[in-house]
């Protein structure tokens, strides 16, 4: 069976400085893992995704996540917050199969203080 | 990236009656596509996949009857609140996944129900 865990409900950082949002996961296979972001009364919107290759994966807005298959992880990272990020975060994964459904974390809140 | 649209954005309504949100892929097609529901601050909480010209694929749990789920077209699909009652009260959102360029699900933007 496929999950996700994102083990902080909260994260929160000084804009400026670099931030880290946690995402481990388990899957039969290899996985496609995706982060999206959603703000305030919107839907999801598409950060980043890793399928195969790099395992460093750039994504939008400046944001990159590290896949690290030893540690079945895949943080999301920037280097430098801005307040606009200040947002809730989502890490899903997903099998390989088309028919495979995505699988979404709990969500962790990113609060970036000025 | 691709653009998925949820109309309404809200609707108030009330209760015993029925509302239909409508989920389009604007710019690919979606042969599947996929309905959830999120609670304030929790995760989302998928109620039915949505496939093109056949019947939906509903979640253990999920009323069939009382979420009814069209998806006519290749672009659009439409959940049907029946007889909403003020339980249903909830964001609900559509995904569409793009299985020709990038294999990547993409969401609308949400429908916030409120059902007095």
């Amino acid at each position: 069976a496929q999950s996700v865990a994102q083990p902080e409900d909260q994260v929160n950082v000084a804009e400026g400085n670099p931030l880290t949002v946690k995402c481990t996961y388990s899957v039969s296979g290899n996985p496609y893992l995706f982060w999206y972001v959603q703000y305030p009364n919107r839907g999801l919107q598409f950060l980043l995704k890793y399928i195969t290759g790099d395992n460093l994966v750039k994504g939008s807005y400046g944001f990159e996540a590290e896949f690290n298959k030893s540690q079945t992880s895949f943080h999301l990272k920037k280097p430098s917050a801005l307040v606009s990020d200040s947002a809730l975060y989502f890490c899903a994964v997903r099998g390989y199969s088309s028919a495979s459904k995505i699988i979404f974390g709990s969500g962790t809140r990113l609060s970036i203080r000025p | 990236g691709a653009v998925v649209s949820q109309h309404p954005s809200w609707v108030i309504c009330k209760s015993g009656t029925s509302v239909k949100i409508e989920c389009r892929s604007l710019d690919f097609q979606a042969t599947t596509m996929f309905w959830y529901r999120q609670f304030p601050k929790q995760s989302l909480m998928l109620m039915a996949t949505s496939n093109e010209g056949s019947k939906a694929t509903y979640e253990q749990g999920v009323e069939k009857d009382k979420f009814l789920i069209n998806h006519a077209s290749l672009t659009l699909s439409t959940l049907t609140v029946t007889s909403a009652h003020p339980e249903d009260s909830s964001f609900y959102i559509c995904s569409a996944r793009d299985t020709g360029r990038t294999d990547t699900q993409y969401f609308g933007p949400g429908t916030r129900l409120t059902v007095l």
